[in-house]
């Protein structure tokens, strides 16, 4: 039983243009969403996250959007760098020092 | 702040054997979460201590054990060693009480088992 699922396993964006990135959940009782950044062989690094009571929050060229009745919710990368290229994970967490973590997309910023 | 530190960054056991895996957490957090990663099924929880405490659990056997020490360092110990566990093993820390419980994760260890 998945309850935090990233239906794209990948996707391509070109340099300057807008990553969007979408995680869908099932479980309403999960309090926060994170999202997280992996390259190959190294753990994860936090991007940015959002409380259930919000329903969007910006850091610089990241945003996070909340969609509490759909269970969902998408990081926008914008303008998207060649930087950026890595697995993004979305991650759930009810604050018990659990995260329960999607599959991942890999994106792929284009110069 | 110094990060996340795991050592070793790599290890090459064989099956049948025992190794455990160590988590100094960034300085002031008291909560460590351990997760493993693999191809198939992604990165999933094994479990999570707070003050010395075994506070949540994952779904994983009962070879897979943890434990605190008093300045909030981990150590992960798995015994019996099966081909299936060879994985990259993070541990996340994390300061429980903040508006939101983010977890920062170490650099991992690469766990090969023959």
């Amino acid at each position: 039983d998945q309850q935090v699922k990233q239906n794209s396993p990948s996707l391509s964006v070109q340099e300057g243009r807008i990553s969007i990135l979408n995680c869908d959940y099932t479980n309403s009782m999960f309090d926060y969403f994170l999202w997280y950044k992996k390259y190959p062989a190294e753990g994860p690094t936090f991007l940015i996250s959002i409380s259930s009571i919000k329903d969007k929050n910006e850091d610089g060229r990241f945003t996070v959007f909340l969609n509490k009745s759909a269970k969902h919710l998408s990081l926008h990368i914008v303008p998207s760098q060649p930087g950026d290229s890595a697995v993004y994970f979305c991650a759930a967490s009810q604050n018990t020092g659990k995260l329960i973590f999607g599959q991942g997309t890999t994106l792929q910023v284009k110069p | 702040k110094a990060g996340v530190t795991q050592t070793p960054r790599y290890l090459i056991k064989t099956r049948g054997q025992q190794v455990t895996l160590s988590c100094s957490p960034i300085s002031g957090h008291r909560s460590v979460s351990w997760y493993q990663q693999t191809p198939g099924q992604g990165l999933q929880f094994l479990f999570e201590y707070f003050s010395e405490t075994q506070r949540n659990k994952g779904n994983f056997p009962g070879r897979f054990s943890g434990r605190q020490f008093s300045n909030s360092r981990s150590e992960m110990n798995v015994s019996t060693l099966e081909l299936g566990d060879s994985a990259l093993y993070l541990c996340a820390s994390s300061s429980p009480g903040l508006a939101i419980d983010t977890q920062y994760f170490g650099p991992g260890t690469r766990l090969t088992v023959l």
